[in-house]
Formats: structure tokens, C-alpha cells, sequence
């Protein structure tokens, strides 16, 4: 079984509906992200969280919400979809406390990512 | 000026040869660097980290040139399976008492039979 899901996988909506893309977790990670990828812009941060109780905008917040319901699950809503919101979504995880590797560095922040949500807004 | 640059390629290479990708970044408080590996319409995952003083996996080598703010990844004898997008990915301190990420937008790679 996968350690990162998205569901659903592929969703076509219409302007103006309420959307929800759910992640969830088996990893065991504190921390949780959501990114959209659009093609040639690579990846950009919308949200992320490092607890249950703590939430940060990313670099492109606008038109979206999030919603961190336990540890493992980190839900991304899109209150009234835009066509300008059609792109690729990935949830990723990372841990807070990655164990030393053994040239003593700490490999912190790599990040695990989901298999991603292809989104069209028509 | 972008805080992860890359060459958007894409680099077409034959099987067996050796290629070399660069990556700038802007942000000189940048502490973790990576590069993470994307196939086509799959999520990225982490190829490998990149340590101050080089490092090297197998047929891959990662070099940290923090003086130039600039990182590279090296791929010998290339594969058919190398064929994916490359992504260079900087973390740094974000103001908040904690770290993100910022993605170069990739280098394709093809490697060709």
C-alpha cells in the first residue's frame, strides 16, 4: 500500500463548484504540504503544516483552504473553483525528526509525495 | 531574479552517455539541497541529497558549490530509465520559524537508444 493518497485521482468540475482534495498518511510525518504543478511553472507551495494545530499559507494561497483533521490527513478545498485552478495537486509529507544519516548530516525536509490529483475546471 | 533556476533542457543523450545538469539559486540562508527525480505524470521523489562536500550514489554525483549558490548533478553511463525530469530543490528559512521548499521547474532528460 501506498505511504501518501490522494483522493480522487482525476476530477472534472465546473466554475463556481466547492471541491475537496483529501491526502492522507501512513508515514507517521508531523508535517504536510499541498502543491499544484502546472506545466512549466514546476511546483509551487499552496499550504502546508507542521502539527495538528498549525497551518501556513504558501506562496499561492489565494481561492484555497485547508483543513488538518489529525495527523494524518491534510484535506485541500477549493471554496469555488476558477478555470485558472485546472492543474496537477500533490500532497506531500515530510518528518521533523529525521534520524542522522551517516555522514552526520540530518536530511531534513525531504518530502514524500502523494501520487498527485489531476484537476480540471471547466 | 528566480530563486531556482535550471536549464528546462530538454537534453537528449544516447544510452551509455555521460550528462551534467546545473542549478542556480538565490537565496544564500539556503541550508538543504536536493534533487528529486519526476517521471511523466508521476510525483516526484528524492533522487538525492546534496552534502557540502559532494556526494555520490552509484552513477550519480552531486557537487554544492555554496561560494556560486550553484549545484549540479552528474548522470555517467546513462540509462534508458534515467529518462525523467529533474528537479532541483533548495530549502530555506522562511520567516516563520520554519523551513520550505522552493522546486526548480526541471531538466528533461531523454536518453536515447
Amino acid at each position: 500500500d501506498a505511504d501518501v493518497t490522494q483522493t480522487p485521482r482525476n476530477r472534472i468540475t465546473k466554475t463556481g463548484k466547492r471541491i475537496m482534495l483529501e491526502c492522507s498518511q501512513t508515514k507517521g510525518h508531523d508535517r504536510m504540504y499541498w502543491y499544484r504543478q502546472d506545466p512549466g511553472l514546476g511546483l509551487q507551495l499552496i499550504y502546508y503544516s507542521f502539527d495538528v494545530k498549525d497551518i501556513n499559507k504558501g506562496e499561492i494561497s489565494d481561492g484555497y483552504s485547508v483543513s488538518r483533521q489529525a495527523q494524518a490527513k491534510f484535506s485541500l478545498s477549493l471554496e469555488s473553483a476558477i478555470p485558472n485552478q485546472t492543474a496537477l495537486y500533490f500532497c506531500a509529507t515530510s518528518d521533523s525528526r529525521p534520524p542522522l544519516v551517516e555522514t552526520g548530516f540530518r536530511n531534513t525536509d525531504t518530502q514524500y509525495f502523494g501520487p498527485g490529483t489531476r484537476l480540471t475546471v471547466l | 531574479r528566480k530563486e531556482v533556476e535550471q536549464d528546462p533542457g530538454p537534453f537528449n543523450v544516447p544510452e551509455g552517455a555521460t550528462v551534467a545538469f546545473n542549478c542556480t539559486y538565490s537565496n544564500s540562508a539556503s541550508q538543504s539541497f536536493f534533487w528529486y527525480r519526476q517521471d511523466c505524470r508521476k510525483e516526484p521523489k528524492l533522487l538525492m541529497s546534496v552534502y557540502s562536500s559532494g556526494n555520490e550514489d552509484g552513477r550519480f554525483t552531486a557537487q554544492l558549490n555554496r561560494a556560486s549558490q550553484y549545484i549540479s548533478l552528474l548522470i555517467r553511463d546513462s540509462k534508458l530509465s534515467d529518462s525523467a525530469t529533474y528537479l532541483c530543490v533548495v530549502d530555506a528559512y522562511s520567516g516563520a520559524g520554519s523551513y520550505q521548499l522552493t522546486f526548480g521547474k526541471g531538466t528533461k532528460l531523454s536518453v536515447i537508444p
